[in-house]
């Protein structure tokens, strides 16, 4: 079982809408959470890193981390066509490793 | 952007052969990290490294060695090419202070192993 697990869609979410992006991680002792974007060619790019039980918004995304469950999520209101991306979900533990989720591919629709 | 630079960005090689891919940073980052991707599999952890001349396994590290011998370099050698190695790799690095510990990446390095 990998350490990271995301649904890996693809989810179709309406213009407009909020699309909502899941993660759960198996290492109870990891510290860092972050979510990425990968444009399909392209490389990751951070949108957001959350280290703390609660949520962490910037502009249209918010992060949401429950250490308890072992869950990360990610909200993207007003969702635009411009966000159609794979997601992935990462997780730092103690030892520096960066491990990532298998991602999960946002469609949405004009 | 981060100076991240993975050469070559593609290769072809057949079976058999052994491979190096290079990753070079101007950011004196720490951290150095080779990751493959594969469809279904996301991004998947070979090897990394904390510091000039130390590494550890990641994930997937069979078949794969790498060194680091200074602070810019960090190189993935594929010992003995297999068809299976056929993928994406991506390098990337992190500083050790940045707040939000985000990864560069560098552009990819597509190797098709025939």
């Amino acid at each position: 079982q990998k350490e990271v697990e995301q649904n890996s869609g693809p989810l179709s979410v309406p213009e407009g809408a909020i699309a909502s992006l899941n993660c759960t991680y198996s290492d109870r002792v990891s510290q860092s959470f972050f979510w990425y974007r990968q444009y399909s060619g392209k490389s990751p790019e951070l949108i957001m890193s959350i280290y703390s039980n609660g949520d962490k918004e910037d502009g249209r995304f918010t992060a949401q981390l429950n250490k308890a469950s072992q869950y990360v999520s990610l909200l993207i209101r007003d969702s635009q066509p411009s966000d159609s991306a794979t997601y992935l979900c990462a997780v730092r533990g103690r030892d520096d490793k960066i491990i990532f989720g298998k991602g999960t591919r946002l469609h949405i629709l004009p | 952007d981060a100076g991240i630079t993975q050469s070559p960005r593609h290769k072809v090689t057949e079976t058999g052969t052994p491979v190096t891919l290079r990753c070079h940073q101007t950011e004196n980052h720490r951290y150095m990290y080779w990751y493959r991707q594969d469809p279904g599999h996301g991004l998947r952890l070979i090897h990394y490294s904390y510091g000039v001349k130390d590494t550890d396994k990641g994930e997937v590290s069979d078949g794969y060695s790498v060194s680091r011998s200074k602070t810019e370099d960090f190189l993935l050698t594929l010992e003995s090419a297999t068809s299976s190695q056929t993928s994406v790799y991506f390098c990337a690095t992190r500083g050790d202070r940045d707040v939000h510990e985000k990864l560069f990446f560098g552009s990819g390095t597509q190797l098709s192993v025939l």
